[in-house]
């Protein structure tokens, strides 16, 4: 079981804001990352360290964090949004790697 | 552009071990402002953080898998290693290696091992 906590599936209008959530208790120490992936593809990161874009990751992708909970943001929607979606960080020791197990995002 | 590139067979028979090998170009496996990470996908799942290895031979180990992981690098070939022992079909996967800093910035494709007799 991961020790974060992602809704399975979440589905948004084309053009309307979607935020995707990551909870668990690590997060109230370490910062969350965040994964594309779309089918039959590698995962492509993009968004870091709470909420930095890599280069080539459109704006409309943001990133925060409250308490246990981190939070990505789509606002407006594109149909090439529509993609599994990871979160990940530490564990609570901060030795080792954990990831969500996934929010599949549907662009309506 | 750095890339990874993972290599390995495709077919591991159950019990028997798998061993890939992750080899990077356009960049030195040596930086010492990453980690190299393993990291699998079961078909239809989620992502596995399997474990991570430093140029100097520190390792970190998903404790799920601790016991039949061992990950290492050859930093003369620039390139990191995966064996896993023991292996079940529970460990049919896509298996992707990945660097890693703050967090996996750079991903290579992926490889499917199937574990079939």
């Amino acid at each position: 079981s991961s020790e974060l906590t992602q809704d399975p599936a979440v589905s948004v209008a084309l053009g309307q804001t979607v935020r995707i959530t990551c909870q668990g208790d690590s997060l109230r120490s370490y910062y969350a990352s965040w994964y594309q992936q779309k089918p039959g593809q590698a995962p492509v990161l993009v968004i870091y360290a709470k909420n930095n874009r890599p280069s080539g990751i459109p704006d409309r992708f943001s990133g925060s964090t409250s308490g246990n909970t981190a939070s990505l943001t789509i606002t407006g929607a594109q149909a090439e949004d529509e993609a599994d979606y990871y979160c990940n960080s530490r564990d609570s020791s901060g030795n080792h790697v954990v990831f969500g197990g996934g929010t599949k995002l549907t662009v309506l | 552009q750095l890339q990874l590139q993972e290599s390995g067979p495709g077919l591991v028979k159950p019990s028997e071990t798998l061993s890939l090998t992750c080899t990077v170009s356009g960049g030195s496996i040596s930086s010492s402002s990453y980690y190299w990470g393993w990291i699998r996908q079961p078909p239809g799942k989620g992502l596995e953080w399997i474990g991570s290895i430093y140029f100097s031979g520190s390792t970190y180990y998903n404790p799920s898998l601790k016991s039949r992981v061992t990950i290492s690098v050859d930093t003369s070939k620039n390139q990191f290693s995966l064996k896993l022992t023991s292996v079940t079909a529970a460990d049919t996967a896509m298996y992707y290696c990945a660097r890693q800093g703050i967090a996996a910035d750079d991903w290579g494709q992926g490889t499917l091992v199937t574990v079939s007799s």
